[in-house]
């Protein structure tokens, strides 16, 4: 089956920093979302992009399709942005969209 | 604009005992999927749900089992809980149209420890 990995696993940034999250995919893919989850479980959708590039206020994110990657950043980082970065593809598997994820992104956010 | 919820919030039970996660989608959307989320782990698929049938399911054993209604809304049941069931569950809700993939919306899970 399709794999996802996402890169780096853990990251420490003190607040005000940029950062650049990976996550390559072994196969096509419908589609792909970025996610955070908070200390609490709760996940959040930040972005649906299967292709292009995307931008919501501190951050954005763009799919390659063709070169199976997508990155996520995230400019002038602040400590309400740790948790976890999860990247999820939908798998071309008929009418099942279900979502596999990677191990995700551990982000803290120093002040 | 309703969000996913999902009951209870944390449980508690013992091996062997049998347990039931509640899960309201989003208005307007019409699939419902289920997750277990390990710690320090992604989630991991379970099934899903799309009027009221299974429509896929992960590699899970069948004393998983759920249940769609006419709402939309749905049951997670797992039956003989074993340690390994600890997990955080979550239910996502989308709107099935077309060919293409589809936005899944998360509720806030369910925490399950099992003693």
């Amino acid at each position: 089956g399709i794999q996802v990995e996402q890169s780096p696993p853990d990251l420490i940034l003190q607040e005000g920093a940029n950062s650049t999250l990976r996550c390559n995919f072994s196969d096509s893919v419908n589609n792909l979302q970025w996610f955070h989850q908070n200390p609490w479980g709760q996940l959040i959708n930040l972005f649906y992009i299967p292709s292009g590039t995307k931008q919501n206020g501190r951050l954005s994110a763009t799919t390659v399709a063709t070169e199976r990657y997508s990155l996520l950043y995230i400019s002038s980082s602040q400590t309400t942005d740790s948790g976890v970065y999860f990247c999820a593809v939908d798998t071309d598997a008929g009418n099942n969209r279900k979502l596999i994820w990677g191990l995700g992104t551990s982000l803290a956010v120093n002040p | 604009e309703t969000g996913v919820t999902q009951s209870p919030t944390h449980l508690i039970k013992t091996r062997g005992q049998q347990v039931t996660l509640r899960c309201s989608s989003q208005s307007g959307h019409n699939t419902v999927s289920w997750y277990q989320q390990a710690l320090g782990q992604g989630p991991q698929f379970i099934f899903q749900y799309y009027r009221e049938e299974e429509n896929g399911r992960g590699n899970f054993p069948p004393r998983f089992s759920g249940l769609q209604f006419p709402n939309y809304s749905s049951e997670l049941n797992v039956n003989a809980l074993e340690l390994d069931d600890s997990a955080l569950y979550l239910c996502a809700s989308s709107l099935r149209s077309g060919g293409m993939g589809n936005e899944q919306f998360f509720g806030p899970g369910t925490r399950l420890t099992v003693l």
